[in-house]
């Protein structure tokens, strides 16, 4: 079974502070993405990466940047929360195919608090 | 930027009823996904539909994409409360990159 993993299910943090949400996948997947979920809203895509070392932005990359030094993991980061990031934030990873779209496959979530 | 507007945004009906929900949008993607997400977990793929017109059956779920590949559906018949959850459709393209564009949801609770 796919399994990706993401460090806290809910994380509360202030204003202003560092954050840092980690995501692990564990099926060699070339493709790792992080998106926020709001109601209303579905799914805003805030980074991908297609490999190692690679990112490119989504949608809504403002206030958030992604590091991914190994091709399991894939981090997102808050240089500076602020009230309007609370949200739940999914992490997930797919194969990259030659044609087409494959399944991504997504860990729990992390609902992020900022007061 | 590529928009999917999901209707209805919320549904409630009793065990047994039928229903559709549906995806809409402006733009031609060349293939349409459907995933369940439940409370607490993260989004499951349902199907994949690549083909104008393509229909799909899951059991109970019946899925369609649109002749003109830019509109989907998903009926589900005698529905039960197991089918409660959250519906999100995606839509891919085939420029070479696997990004989705992910539908606004439909949050759908069946009633014993």
């Amino acid at each position: 079974d796919v399994k990706v993993t993401q460090s806290s299910r809910y994380l509360v943090k202030r204003t202003g502070e560092k954050v840092f949400l980690e995501c692990v996948q564990d099926m060699d997947h070339e493709n790792m993405f992080w998106y926020r979920q709001d109601p209303g809203l579905g799914l805003r895509l805030i980074y991908f990466s297609y490999d190692v070392k690679m990112k490119e932005k989504g949608d809504i990359p403002e206030g958030y940047s992604v590091s991914r030094e190994k091709k399991e993991r894939f981090s997102l980061i808050l240089e500076s929360a602020s009230t309007n990031q609370t949200s739940m934030y999914l992490c997930a990873s797919s194969f990259r195919v030659q044609r087409g779209t494959d399944t991504q496959y997504f860990g729990p979530g992390t609902r992020l608090t900022v007061l | 930027t590529q928009l999917l507007e999901q209707s209805p945004q919320f549904l409630s009906i009793q065990e047994g009823e039928n229903l559709t929900v549906y995806c809409n949008s402006s733009s031609v993607f060349s293939s349409l996904q459907w995933y369940r997400q439940e409370p607490g977990e993260g989004p499951v793929l349902l199907v994949t539909v690549v083909t104008g017109g393509e229909v799909k059956k899951l059991k109970r779920l019946t899925f369609q994409f649109g002749d003109a590949r830019k509109d989907s559906s998903l009926h589900i018949t005698a529905a039960q409360p197991g089918d409660t959850g959250l519906y999100l459709c995606a839509g891919g393209t085939n420029f070479g990159n696997e990004k989705l564009t992910f539908g606004t949801g439909t949050r759908l609770t069946i009633i014993p």
